[in-house]
C-alpha cells in the first residue's frame, strides 16, 4: 500500500497568487513526522518544512505553512503569493518505523508546479 | 561546511561493470541514507545506516551493497551494474529524530 500519496502530478499557479500541493499519508505509528522538500530543474533537494504528529498547530516557515489534518490523514502544503523561483518538483516525505525498530522515510512521487508570471 | 558530498556527480557503466558511489558528511550526524530516484517514483530507499556500524535494508536493496566506513563516510557499491540501475543516486544523512535529512547533490549514472 502507498505509505505517500502525491495525486496531483503537476500544477500551474499565477504568479502572487496562493497553491496548496496535497498529500495523504498512512501509517499506524502514533509518533510520526512529515516533511516536505523542493527540487528544482538543478536536482538538488531543499528542505522545506516539518510537522510532527503530536504538534497542535500547523507548521509555519516564511511562505510554506503545512495544512496538518490528522484524521484525514493529510499534509497539504501551500505556498503563499507564489514566485517564479517556486517552479519546482516538490516531494512529501514521512518519517515513520522500520519493523526492526530504525526508522524510516519514505517518499511521495512528487508534484511539479509551474508558476506563471 | 560542506554538509553532504558525493562523488562522482555523473558516471556511464557497461553492463556487469562494477563502480561504488561515495558519500562523506562533515554535520557529525549519526544517521545516512542511499536513496535512488526514477521518474514517476519519487525517491525510494536502498539502504540505511542508523548509526556507524550499522546498515539496514530499504525498499530496493536487491543489486547494491553498502559500507558503513566510519561516522562520515557512507559507501554504496553496485556489483554487476544493470540497465535497471540507471538512476539519480542522492545519498542524505540525519541527526536527530525529528530533524530533516541534508541531501548530497546526486550522481547520475547510466548504465548501457
Amino acid at each position: 500500500a502507498q505509505k505517500i500519496t502525491q495525486t496531483q502530478p503537476g500544477m500551474f499557479v499565477q504568479e502572487k497568487e496562493a497553491v496548496t500541493l496535497d498529500c495523504t499519508y498512512d501509517t499506524s505509528d502514533p509518533s510520526y513526522g512529515l516533511f516536505w522538500y523542493k527540487q528544482p530543474s538543478s536536482g538538488e533537494m531543499i528542505f522545506l518544512i516539518y510537522q510532527g504528529s503530536y504538534d497542535q498547530q500547523n507548521a509555519t516557515e516564511g511562505r510554506y505553512s503545512l495544512n496538518f489534518q490528522k484524521a484525514r490523514k493529510s499534509a497539504n502544503l501551500v505556498i503563499s503569493a507564489s514566485q517564479l523561483g517556486d517552479s519546482a518538483m516538490y516531494f512529501c516525505a514521512m518519517r515513520d518505523w522500520f519493523s526492526g525498530g530504525y526508522q524510516k522515510v519514505t517518499f511521495g512521487t512528487g508534484t511539479k508546479l509551474q508558476v506563471i508570471p | 561546511n560542506a554538509g553532504v558530498t558525493q562523488t562522482p556527480k555523473f558516471q556511464v557503466l557497461k553492463t556487469g561493470q562494477s563502480m561504488t558511489l561515495q558519500c562523506a558528511q562533515d554535520m557529525n550526524h549519526n544517521s545516512m541514507y542511499w536513496y535512488r530516484q526514477d521518474p514517476g517514483m519519487g525517491l525510494r530507499l536502498i539502504y540505511y545506516s542508523a548509526s556507524e556500524g550499522t546498515t539496514d535494508k530499504g525498499e530496493v536493496p536487491n543489486g547494491y551493497n553498502v559500507s558503513r566506513l566510519n561516522k562520515r563516510e557512507f559507501s554504496l557499491r553496485l556489483e554487476s551494474a544493470a540497465p535497471s540501475q540507471t538512476s539519480v543516486y542522492f545519498c542524505a544523512s540525519r541527526e536527530i529524530v525529528d530533524g530533516e535529512q541534508y541531501f548530497g547533490p546526486g550522481t547520475r549514472l547510466t548504465v548501457t
